[in-house]
C-alpha cells in the first residue's frame, strides 16, 4: 500500500522569503506525484505533478517541485513567498500501475506573513 | 469553462436519515472519483468510475455507501442511515482517461449528521 507523509502541520514564512514544504511518500514501483491547494470553503486546486522526466517540475502560480527518487521526496518549493499562498496543501501519489486513485498527505498549512 | 459542481454545498442529516449527493464532472471527463475529506486530514478516497462502470470502490467505509453512475456523467453517493462519523467534506474530482491525468475537484458537500 502507498503512504504520503507531510511532517509539518504548519510553515510560517515571511513575505518574500522562499518557501517549502516537505513530502516523502512510499509506493511500490515508479509514482505518479502531485500538489494540490486547498483554498477555505473550496476544493483542492492542482498545482504541479511528476510523471517521468526531469526531477524539476514547474506548475502554476510560480510553484515548483523536486522530485528525489532515493530519498522518496517531492518537496514544494517557492522562491518568494506571497500573502496569498497561504492556503493547506496537500502532496498526493499514484502508483503507476494501480490506476488513477489519489493517496493524500495529512497536509500542511501554510502562513505567509507581510 | 465550467469545472466540477457539487449539489448540496451543505448538508445537516439526522442519524439514521438517508441523504444523497450529486456530482457533475467537467464535460468529457471520463473518470469520476469521490472522496471523504474529515476535519484536518487529506482526502480519502472512496470510489472511481470509468465512464458508468464502478472500476473500484475498495474505500467505501461501509455498505451504508453507494455510489452510481448511470449514463457516465453525473454521479451521486448515497449514504444510507447515516451516522455522526459520516460527517466529514465529500469530494468529487473527475479527469481525462489515462493514468497520469491530474484530477480536477469540486467544492465538496459538507454533511454534518446530527
Amino acid at each position: 500500500a502507498q503512504s504520503v507523509a507531510q511532517p509539518e502541520d504548519q510553515v510560517n514564512v515571511a513575505e518574500g522569503n522562499p518557501l517549502t514544504v516537505k513530502c516523502t511518500y512510499s509506493v511500490s514501483g515508479n509514482p505518479y506525484l502531485f500538489w494540490y491547494v486547498q483554498y477555505p470553503n473550496r476544493g483542492l486546486q492542482f498545482l504541479l505533478k511528476y510523471i517521468t522526466g526531469d526531477n524539476l517540475v514547474k506548475g502554476s502560480y510560480g510553484f515548483e517541485a523536486e522530485f528525489n527518487k532515493s530519498q522518496t521526496s517531492f518537496h514544494l518549493k517557492k522562491p518568494s513567498a506571497l500573502v496569498s499562498d497561504s492556503a493547506l496543501y496537500f502532496c498526493a501519489v499514484s502508483p503507476k500501475a494501480a490506476g488513477n486513485k489519489l493517496t493524500f498527505g495529512g497536509g500542511t498549512r501554510v502562513l505567509v506573513k507581510p | 469553462g465550467a469545472g466540477v459542481s457539487q449539489s448540496p454545498r451543505y448538508k445537516v442529516a439526522k442519524r439514521g436519515q438517508d441523504v444523497a449527493l450529486r456530482c457533475d464532472p467537467i464535460s468529457g471527463h471520463v473518470s469520476l472519483f469521490w472522496y471523504q475529506q474529515a476535519l484536518g486530514q487529506g482526502p480519502e478516497f472512496l470510489t472511481y468510475f470509468q465512464n458508468e462502470a464502478q472500476l473500484d470502490k475498495s474505500g467505501l467505509p461501509s455498505d451504508r455507501f453507494f455510489a452510481e453512475r448511470p449514463e457516465g456523467s453525473v454521479s451521486t453517493l448515497k449514504i444510507q442511515r447515516t451516522q455522526q462519523e459520516d460527517s466529514a467534506v465529500y469530494l468529487c474530482a473527475s479527469s481525462l482517461a489515462y493514468s497520469r491525468a491530474e484530477q480536477f475537484f469540486g467544492p465538496g458537500t459538507r454533511l454534518t449528521v446530527l
